[in-house]
Formats: C-alpha cells, sequence, structure tokens
C-alpha cells in the first residue's frame, strides 16, 4: 500500500512569492492535515480537510491557506512568503482506528524562503 | 488549549531500557501518539493509547493514565538506530506535539 506522498519535495522561493505544496493521502483515508516544522522548533498544526471540508486550522494567519479536491488530495497555499516560513511542512493523512485518528506522515516539503 | 512537556534529552546504553515520560493539560482529549522522528526525516507512527494502561509492540510499549494526564513510551534493548527524537502527541482529532525527547544510544 503506497503511503502519503508530498511534492515538491524541495521548493526555494524568494520574499513575497506565493508556494503551492501538494499532498496525496493514503489510498481510504478521506483526512488530510497539514502541520509546519520550524527548525529547532516543534510540529506545528496548520490545517485539518475532511471530506473536502476544512474542519479546523491553527494558529497561523490567512495567508496561509489550502483546499481539498474530491479525490482526497490537498494543497497548501503560503501567500506573501515571509523568511520565517522557512520550515518542512508536513501532510498527514488518518483513518479511524481503535476509537482515535491514526495519523501517518508523508516525507515533507522542505521550504526556503530567502 | 494544549500543554504538552517532555524531557528535552536522554542517553541510554546499547541493549538497555529507557523510558520517555509525557505529562498534557488538554482541552480536548480523544488519544496519546507517540511517533519516532530521525533527523530530517518525517515522524513515523510508533503507538498510541485511548484508554488507560499499557499497550505492547514488540520492543516499543506505551502507557496511558488519563486521570495523571500522564503518558510514557519504553524503549527495550536498545539500538543504535533508535537514537531519534520521540515525540509525544495529543489527539483531539488534530494532533498537538510536544518538543520531543532526544534520545541517543550510545555503545
Amino acid at each position: 500500500e503506497a503511503g502519503v506522498t508530498q511534492s515538491p519535495t524541495h521548493l526555494i522561493k524568494t520574499r513575497g512569492q506565493q508556494a503551492t505544496l501538494r499532498c496525496s493521502p493514503i489510498s481510504g483515508h478521506t483526512s488530510v492535515y497539514w502541520y509546519q516544522q520550524a527548525l529547532g522548533l516543534g510540529l506545528q498544526f496548520l490545517l485539518w480537510y475532511d471530506e473536502g471540508e476544512e474542519r479546523n486550522r491553527g494558529n497561523f494567519p490567512p495567508r496561509f491557506s489550502g483546499r481539498q479536491f474530491p479525490n482526497y488530495s490537498s494543497e497548501l497555499n503560503v501567500n506573501a512568503l515571509e523568511l520565517e516560513d522557512s520550515a518542512l511542512y508536513l501532510c498527514a493523512s488518518s483513518l479511524f482506528h481503535r476509537g482515535a485518528y491514526e495519523q501517518y506522515f508523508g516525507p515533507g516539503t522542505r521550504l526556503t524562503v530567502t | 488549549g494544549q500543554n504538552i512537556d517532555q524531557p528535552t534529552e536522554m542517553t541510554a546504553t546499547e541493549g538497555a531500557i529507557v523510558q520517555i515520560n509525557c505529562t498534557y493539560q488538554t482541552s480536548g482529549f480523544n488519544g496519546l501518539f507517540w511517533y519516532q522522528q530521525h533527523a530530517g526525516e518525517a515522524p513515523t507512527f510508533l503507538s498510541y493509547n485511548v484508554l488507560d494502561g499499557l499497550e505492547e509492540k514488540g520492543r516499543f510499549s506505551s502507557f496511558l493514565s488519563r486521570s495523571k494526564g500522564y503518558s510514557y513510551l519504553l524503549l527495550k534493548e536498545l539500538q543504535m538506530k533508535d537514537s531519534a527524537s520521540y515525540l509525544c502527541a495529543v489527539s483531539d482529532y488534530k494532533l498537538s506535539f510536544g518538543a520531543g525527547t532526544t534520545v541517543t544510544v550510545r555503545a
């Protein structure tokens, strides 16, 4: 069974530009989560999509947005990039199992803003 | 909100046992997860607890006490490849992560 996939692996942008990151969940998973992991910091929850709807978002400004497509893949958009947006962006998909949502992570997209 | 605490670093010898504690205070809870993350890589799922008690998966075990807001991850028969960061995460549908515990296994 294929795992969560993300593209691109690396992305280099300049301040003020826009970045688009993509995620394909494990087959059968309908929920997709986005997390940011800045260097030396813990994972911070960004967004949760389920069945095409945004269910929850973390404490990030509105220039972080996304969507989920009918095939459950997802896109994260970051507008007006700032230097501090440089981080590893992780996507996870989940399966409800034994009373909890087990989340499985993709390999991540490393975004560098110069 | 969520407040999740775990030690920053631990060091142990190959073949030994290490216990990583995690305490949490949360506004919502439907499970506690443990992930392993090697430097520069994505977290990989290790185990989770929804109910109180011990869950065992090979060399890894995880314990939960919901009334105490406490969990631990036990790593047995440590191997060099176990050197990594171990993340405690509380689920209320989304995951809220602790800062991670860096475990260094020495020969």
